[in-house]
């Protein structure tokens, strides 16, 4: 099975200052179809996952232009330009290029 | 509008069986794979299985093969997870969720597997 590392697994941020996690898996994550099939969910506290980006760096409908996705391969990252307190919650990288589907940790992200 | 809508969690026995059901509405519903993943208490996400389109096509977490079965009924809009042999390790919240990319995921069913 693929296993997805993430750091770190806490941040402790500023607000309005950037974050970055890092997410890499134990196998290349590029398909035999030449997709990436890599995604990031963030889930808020008592909350379900919602998804911010699919495909390494396609964002998904709502998610604000502060985050961004990027990567290749076997290391990926998200990035968050400027924590707002809406931010705060674990964020988690998750991989369907390979069966079983596999999920990172999570970070949780929580402001200073 | 997307809506998944996990039922069927309940309090069970170990050893015991369960069906869970997730009602789909506000896409088409046979164009997606679908997902089931878990969440235990105070813990990470843990992926489930997933099935295809072609509704024949299943992935199962070695965690549960041989034990849980995925299904869906296309004409239903409806997407199943028939658990057996359950353990207490399998205590968590499960959701569903749309399409391979995980795009949209409902707000889960508490399933406590406990004597």
């Amino acid at each position: 099975d693929i296993v997805m590392t993430q750091t770190p697994l806490s941040s402790p941020v500023t607000l309005g200052q950037p974050a970055s996690i890092s997410c890499r898996s134990s196998q290349s994550l590029v398909h035999s179809d030449g997709n990436t099939y890599l995604s990031w969910l963030q889930q808020r506290p008592g909350q379900p996952p919602r998804l911010l980006f699919y495909k390494i760096s396609n964002r998904f409908s709502g998610v604000p232009d502060r985050f961004s996705g990027s990567g290749a391969g076997t290391d990926f990252t998200l990035k968050i330009s400027r924590v707002e307190a809406e931010d705060v919650g674990v964020y988690y990288c998750m991989q369907t290029t390979h069966f079983p589907g596999t999920f990172g940790q999570g970070t949780k992200l929580e402001i200073k | 509008e997307v809506q998944l809508v996990e039922s069927g969690g309940v309090v069970v026995q170990p050893g015991g069986s369960l069906r869970l059901s997730c009602a789909a509405s506000g896409f088409t519903f046979d164009d997606y794979a679908m997902h089931w993943v878990r969440q235990a208490p105070g813990k990470g996400l843990e992926w489930v299985s997933l099935i295809r389109r072609d509704v024949t096509t299943t992935y199962y977490a070695d965690s549960v093969k041989g034990r849980f079965t995925i299904s869906r009924d296309n004409s239903k809009n409806s997407l199943y997870l028939q658990m057996n042999s359950l353990r207490s390790e399998d205590t968590a919240l499960y959701y569903c969720g749309k399409g391979r990319d995980g795009s949209d995921w409902g707000q889960g069913t508490l399933v406590t597997v406990s004597s």
